[in-house]
C-alpha cells in the first residue's frame, strides 16, 4: 500500500510555542490530505481537508488561526498548532488519498503535549 | 448528514473466542465507501478493509469477515478464533461521494481486549 510519513512522532512542547506536524506522501502524490485529531480512548475527528496549492477546509468548531494548514506540494502538508496550550495536548494524525480514488492512507500520528 | 455508529464500547473476550464488532452507517448518497481500521496501543492505524456501496458480497481474510447489509445500513466485522494480538481499537469508518474529497467519518470504536 502507499506509505505516509509523519514526524514528529512525539513532542513536548511548553505552553506558548508553537509546534509543526508533516506528513509527506512517500510513494505517490496526494492532492488532497486530511488531519485528524483524537483525545484519549476517543474516536478521531476531522479537523481539515488540505487541498494541494489551495486554502484548507476547516470543520466547523475548530480554529483556523490555531491550527493552520499548508499543503504547498503533491506530497507534504503540515500543521503548525500556534501558541499552544495544554488543551492542544492530543494525538494528531494525518492521511494522504490515493489521487481520485476514495480510499486515503494514515500516518504514524504525533503524540503532543504541551506542559 | 452521515454518522457511523459504534454501539459496543468495549468488548473482552477469552483467546479463541469468535468475537463481533457491529458497525451501523447513515448516509443519502448512493456511492459510498465503508471501511474498518485497526488501531493498536501505538496509535497507528491499520487498514483492514474498504468495501464500496455496490458490493454487497461478504468478504473472508483469514481469520477475519465482514457482512455488509444495506438493507439494515450495517457493516458489521468478525474475527474468528481470536488472539491476544487482535487487541485494539477497532474503527469503523464511511466516506461518501456527494463530498468530493472522500474524507472519512469515524465511528467511535470498539476496544476489543483478548484475554489468555
Amino acid at each position: 500500500g502507499a506509505v505516509v510519513s509523519q514526524h514528529p512522532s512525539r513532542v513536548i512542547c511548553k505552553s506558548g510555542t508553537s509546534v509543526k506536524i508533516e506528513c509527506r506522501s512517500l510513494d505517490f502524490q496526494a492532492t488532497t490530505m486530511f488531519w485528524y485529531r483524537q483525545f484519549p480512548k476517543k474516536s478521531l475527528m476531522l479537523m481539515a481537508t488540505s487541498n494541494e496549492g489551495s486554502k484548507a477546509t476547516y470543520e466547523q468548531g475548530v480554529e483556523k488561526d490555531k491550527f493552520l494548514i499548508n499543503h504547498a506540494s503533491l506530497t507534504l502538508s503540515t500543521l503548525t498548532v500556534t501558541s499552544a496550550h495544554p488543551e492542544d495536548s492530543s494525538f494528531y494524525i494525518c492521511s494522504a488519498r490515493v489521487g481520485e480514488r476514495a480510499e486515503a492512507f494514515f500516518g504514524q500520528g504525533t503524540r503532543l503535549t504541551v506542559v | 448528514a452521515q454518522k457511523v455508529t459504534q454501539a459496543q464500547t468495549e468488548i473482552s473476550v477469552v483467546e479463541k473466542e469468535d468475537v463481533t464488532l457491529d458497525c451501523v452507517y447513515e448516509t443519502r448518497d448512493t456511492t459510498y465507501y465503508l471501511f474498518w481500521y485497526k488501531q493498536p496501543p501505538s496509535g497507528e492505524l491499520v487498514f483492514l478493509i474498504r468495501r464500496n456501496s455496490f458490493d454487497e458480497q461478504n468478504e473472508i481474510s483469514g481469520r477475519y469477515s465482514w457482512n455488509f447489509q444495506k438493507s439494515t445500513s450495517s457493516f458489521n466485522f468478525t474475527i474468528t478464533a481470536s488472539q491476544v494480538v487482535d487487541s485494539a481499537v477497532y474503527f469503523c469508518a464511511l466516506s461518501g461521494s456527494m463530498d468530493s474529497s472522500y474524507k472519512l467519518i469515524f465511528g467511535s470504536g470498539t476496544r476489543l481486549l483478548v484475554r489468555p
